[in-house]
């Protein structure tokens, strides 16, 4: 079972920021959080992760709460081309220090509307 | 190419039938996942390999279900006898060495017939 809860649906309007809440209350002190998206019809595709320290590349950024028991995905501009179900996932290391198993759960489904 | 290849996109097979189903990582990349979507689902994990090595195939439904990555870059995933619960989109993904996101491929559709 995923490890973490998001809502079901959110709406945004075009241009507004997108605020994307996670609760991942069971962390663990070695787990990473890290955010995917499926837009439809297409395999999932990376955003951004992070540890402990708030994160921020040229999709989105990733604000973790102190305890790290929550997250928050924040696209600053959406548009409609980021309407898709947005995946928030806690994964450890694996065995060559890459990326673990992910253990995908149902997401968030954003639409940005005009 | 710039991205992970999967082909066929699309595979209609008869029920017992056997599939094959390729990914082509991106060069270089070290690990490869398979997943696989049933509809209206998140990606389940199938198996992990590292270059040519297999280390864990724990979400291997049964043992109708086999991948390899015998020289560490293309991977195959074979499906012996196909039953109707089959019948989902099996997701390629593929990674550097360390820890950054995964590229996943578009998808192979599978349905069993």
């Amino acid at each position: 079972d995923a490890k973490t809860t998001q809502p079901t649906s959110m709406d945004c309007a075009e241009g507004r920021a997108a605020n994307l809440p996670c609760n991942h209350s069971t962390i663990s002190g070695n787990e990473y959080v890290y955010w995917y998206r499926q837009i439809h019809s297409q395999g999932p595709q990376y955003i951004i992760h992070g540890l402990k320290n708030n994160e921020t590349n040229e999709m989105a950024s990733l604000i973790i709460t102190e305890d790290r028991k929550s997250s928050t995905l924040i696209l600053p501009h959406a548009t409609l081309r980021d309407t898709a179900v947005y995946y928030c996932i806690v994964s450890t290391l694996n065995y060559g220090g890459s990326q673990g198993n992910l253990i995908f759960g149902k997401g968030t489904k954003l639409s940005v509307k005009p | 190419g710039a991205g992970v290849s999967q082909s066929p996109r699309y595979k209609v097979a008869k029920r017992g039938q056997d599939v094959a189903l390729r990914c082509d990582p991106i060069s270089g990349h070290v690990s490869l996942f398979w997943y696989q979507q049933a509809l209206g689902q998140g990606p389940e994990f199938l198996t992990y390999f590292q270059n040519e090595a297999q280390l864990d195939k724990s979400g291997l439904p049964s043992d109708r279900f086999f991948a390899e990555r015998p020289e560490g870059s293309v991977s195959t995933l074979k499906i012996q006898r196909t039953q109707q619960e089959d019948s989902a989109v099996y997701l390629c993904a593929s990674s550097l060495a360390g820890n950054y996101g995964y590229t996943f491929g578009s998808g192979t559709r599978l349905t069993v017939v």
